[in-house]
């Protein structure tokens, strides 16, 4: 499993955009990123999935520039309910357990 | 989304004790499910991969006679602490894959030792 790092941690103020950049420099060609949320004495949530470019949902948004090494994932306005862990991932789309990382501490202040 | 339902959600037990986790699929079939550990303030650590009907495959340094793991039917895994100590206190959460490779975590069961 490709190893990833991320930011220990990130402040940020209600309605701003908020932006998680996780390196994974040994993504294999057949990995995708994913993204987990998890909120204290929670399991965690899956947030978004890609393989390149741009991946958009309801919740966020996810960049993958062409060689894959990076990507990140932006919350748009975030609110207070927003302060969580972040999690990026990077492994096969079929088969294998999940290995998590640090991780990524965002708080989001009034 | 699918599922995934963990029972008890915290348990407080006494030192030398076993405690039985139940982690069940609610709509759906679980090929594989998978059992995690996660101290305050650090990440989630997998314990063990179990797959219906056969034995679970432990990470390195979890002690198999110590975490039990049954995985009797596609919808129910259970984890059993075994003599459980002080330091066996964690938040325990499981996750269940299904055929299409998603996979969908449970709420976490919160185990104190006194």
């Amino acid at each position: 499993l490709a190893k990833t790092t991320q930011p220990i941690s990130m402040d940020s103020y209600e309605g701003q955009e908020v932006n998680i950049t996780c390196s994974h420099n040994n993504i294999a060609t057949n990995d995708y990123i994913t993204w987990y949320q998890q909120f204290p004495s929670q399991g965690p949530r899956f947030i978004i999935q890609g393989y390149k470019t741009k991946v958009t949902n309801e919740v966020a948004s996810l960049f993958i520039p062409a060689d894959r090494k990076s990507s990140t994932l932006s919350l748009p306005r975030v609110s207070l309910s927003d302060t969580a862990v972040y999690y990026c991932l990077v492994g096969p789309l079929y088969g294998g357990e999940l290995s998590f990382g640090a991780g990524t501490t965002v708080t989001v202040r009034a | 989304g699918a599922v995934v339902s963990q029972h008890p959600s915290w348990v407080i037990c006494k030192s030398g004790t076993s405690v039985k986790i139940e982690c069940r699929s609610l709509d759906f079939q679980a090929t594989t499910m998978f059992w995690y550990r996660q101290f305050p303030k650090q990440s989630l650590m997998l314990m063990a991969t179990s797959n219906e009907g056969s034995k679970a495959t432990y990470e390195q340094g979890v002690e198999k006679d110590k975490f039990l793991i049954n995985h009797a039917s596609l919808t129910l895994s259970t984890l059993t602490v075994t003599s459980a100590h002080p330091e066996d206190s964690s938040f325990y959460i499981c996750s269940a894959r299904r055929e299409n490779n998603e996979q969908f975590f449970g709420p976490g069961t919160r185990l104190t030792v006194l």
